[in-house]
């Protein structure tokens, strides 16, 4: 089974610092990638995903991710944050080619401040 | 734009009660799932159809058990609640594409078992 883990558990940031957040995954065989954001009072949406080619992804809001096969780790990021990028971050992953469960990591909660 | 309404937002309930968590989506999407959302633990699947009348278990079925007699609506039951299954509860559906599709979550429905 696969699984996801995100280090950054709370993460702290002054206006206009860049944003790197971690995300590894376990799995053998090829997976399909997502990140998901929680603006506070709001429901989980959709940020970016990565299923093939180039492997550095652009989302919405300016941010990016780059999946790294080799370290099955795919990392979110952002060169500038801004205070409305306040929210919960979820990294998930899902074997490549079904509709099968998506997993979860735990999140990393991002306080931006002014 | 794809709409997933749960019927509560908020709910109360004593141990040992029935518990029914509704949900329904509006665009006509194959699949739908359960999740429960705890802080440090993330989200973990407890149910999910791929289908009308299917159902299949996640990392965390124990406890619960769902129903799907329409496409729209995908209900999950706590046939005796327990005071361990107070979490905030989010249902999610997505187009039966092979994954490729991302999932739309709902507002959520936050359950305290007292």
């Amino acid at each position: 089974a696969q699984s996801v883990s995100q280090h950054n558990h709370h993460v702290i940031l002054s206006e206009a610092a860049s944003l790197e957040l971690g995300c590894n995954y376990s799995y053998g065989g090829t997976v399909n990638l997502f990140w998901y954001v929680q603006y506070p009072g709001q429901h989980l949406q959709l940020l970016l995903k990565y299923f093939s080619g180039d492997p550095l992804v652009k989302g919405i809001k300016g941010f990016e991710a780059e999946f790294i096969k080799s370290k099955f780790s795919f990392n979110l990021r952002k060169p500038s944050v801004q205070w409305s990028d306040t929210a919960e971050y979820f990294c998930a992953v899902k074997r490549a080619g079904t509709a099968s469960k998506l997993t979860f990591g735990t999140g990393t909660r991002l306080q931006v401040t002014l | 734009d794809v709409k997933v309404t749960q019927s509560s937002r908020y709910l109360v309930k004593r141990t040992g009660e029935k518990v029914f968590l509704e949900c329904v989506q509006d665009m006509d999407h194959e699949n739908m799932f359960w999740y429960r959302q705890d802080p440090g633990l993330g989200l973990r699947l407890i149910y999910f159809s791929y289908d009308v009348k299917m159902k299949e278990k996640g990392d965390i079925p124990e406890g619960y058990s769902v129903s799907r007699e329409k496409k729209e609506r995908f209900s999950l039951i706590l046939e005796s609640a327990s005071t361990n299954q107070t979490s905030m509860y989010l249902c999610a559906s997505s187009l039966g594409d092979r994954g490729h599709s991302p999932l739309h979550f709902g507002n959520g429905t936050r359950l305290t078992v007292t």
